[in-house]
This record gives structure tokens, sequence and C-alpha cells, in this order.
């Protein structure tokens, strides 16, 4: 089952702009890690924020989380064409002793020079 | 470079078929976790090995099996192939089994024909 949803799922933007990306989830959780993925490839861990977090710098992505509103939204600044990939967020729940993650469906980004 | 190896990268198997997929973790890490990502959709939890033990399972029928090694490598076996089980199966390895950041191997291509 999927537990988060990616917004928007696709987008295109200018090299130098920045691109934001949402995404909610559904059941509480223990933490959120973002991923990016280039084509066919696997996945580059980007950040990982806690649930009692609700902000993370990483170079240029800033990544926010409201539990709240069951939501969390990472922001590249700055965009580059090799930005250009998949990104995906998971979110780590509590179940038991194991630490699954469960991944929305993604937001393909598109960064034109 | 997460330190997450997989292999092969690429495979072809024929219905019915069992295969046998590889992955070794980062060092330090203890507890591996496999994924089957179908094209164009988020990654899907398959199961969790900790210290040799399956630690937790996704929605995946018993021919999906694992093993993990005294060395915290791990092994995805398949048996009795379907077509739908054509994907890309990813890896990943963690300190711990909760809590940490996950990392991703480059994963391996299964066609099932």
């Amino acid at each position: 089952s999927q537990q988060g949803e990616e917004d928007p799922q696709a987008l295109s933007i200018q090299e130098g702009e920045n691109a934001t990306m949402n995404c909610s989830y559904k059941t509480s959780i223990n933490n959120l890690q973002w991923y990016r993925q280039n084509s066919g490839r696997g996945l580059v861990h980007l950040i990982l924020i806690r649930s009692n977090e609700r902000e993370k710098h990483s170079g240029r992505l800033r990544v926010t989380l409201d539990t709240s509103k069951k939501s969390s939204s990472l922001l590249i600044t700055a965009s580059r064409a090799a930005d250009t990939a998949s990104y995906f967020c998971a979110t780590e729940s509590f179940s038991g002793n194991t630490g699954k993650l469960i991944f929305g469906q993604g937001t393909t980004l598109q960064v034109k020079p | 470079e997460t330190g997450v190896t997989q292999s092969p990268t690429h495979l072809i198997k024929t219905r019915g078929q069992q295969v046998t997929l590889r992955c070794s973790s980062q060092s330090g890490h203890n507890t591996v976790s496999w994924y089957q990502q179908a094209l164009g959709q988020g990654p899907q939890f398959i199961f969790q090995y900790y210290r040799e033990e399956e630690n937790g399972r996704g929605n995946f029928p018993p021919r999906f099996s694992g093993l993990q090694f005294p060395n915290y490598s791990s092994e995805l076996n398949v048996n009795a192939l379907e077509l739908d089980d054509s994907a890309l199966y990813l890896c990943a390895s963690s300190r711990g089994q909760t809590g940490n950041t996950i990392y991703f191997g480059e994963g391996s291509w299964l066609t099932v024909v």
C-alpha cells in the first residue's frame, strides 16, 4: 500500500529556478526520508527528518515536516540540469521492530538547461 | 556511493524459473531490507532481515524468501517466477532495525519472459 502521495507528479522548470515537491502521508511516523532516483538506477538518500523535527537543510535542499498536517516538502534551490530525476518521500512508521519504508509514487523533475 | 552493492545488475528469466539476487550491506550495517519497484511506481517493501532473522514482511507471497549471512550480506530468492515479477529489486541496509538512514544499492533489474 502507498502511504505517501507526492505532488506534483511531474514538474518542469528552468535551470536556476527553485523546485518544490510535496508529500502527504496517512499514519503516524517515526521519520520521513527523501530519495532521488535517476532513470533506472538505485535510490540516493537525500535527507532524513525525524517526527520531532520541523525543518532540515542540506546544501541546496530544504525539507520541512508538519506532523499535524501529515505532510512534508522538499525544496531544491537554484536547480541544475543534473537535478533531473525522480524524487520520492518515504515514511518509516512504528511497526514492532521493523523499520520498513513506505514510498509514494514520486515526483518526476525535469530541469531544462 | 552508498556502500550497498547488488548483483547481478540485469538478468532475464523464464516464467516458472527461480532467481537469486545478492546484496552486500554497507560496512557496520546489521539490517538489510529488500524492495520491489515496478516500472513507474514507488518501491514496495518485501522483507527485512536483522541478525540473520526475518524481522518483518510486506504483502508478498511465500515464494519470495531471503537469507542473511553472518557478515550481514543477504540474498533474495524468488521461486516460480511470474511475468509480474519483472521489476527493479532494491536492497537497502541500515544500522539497526528502525530510526536510521536507510541506504539503497543500485538494484537488480529482473525481466521475466
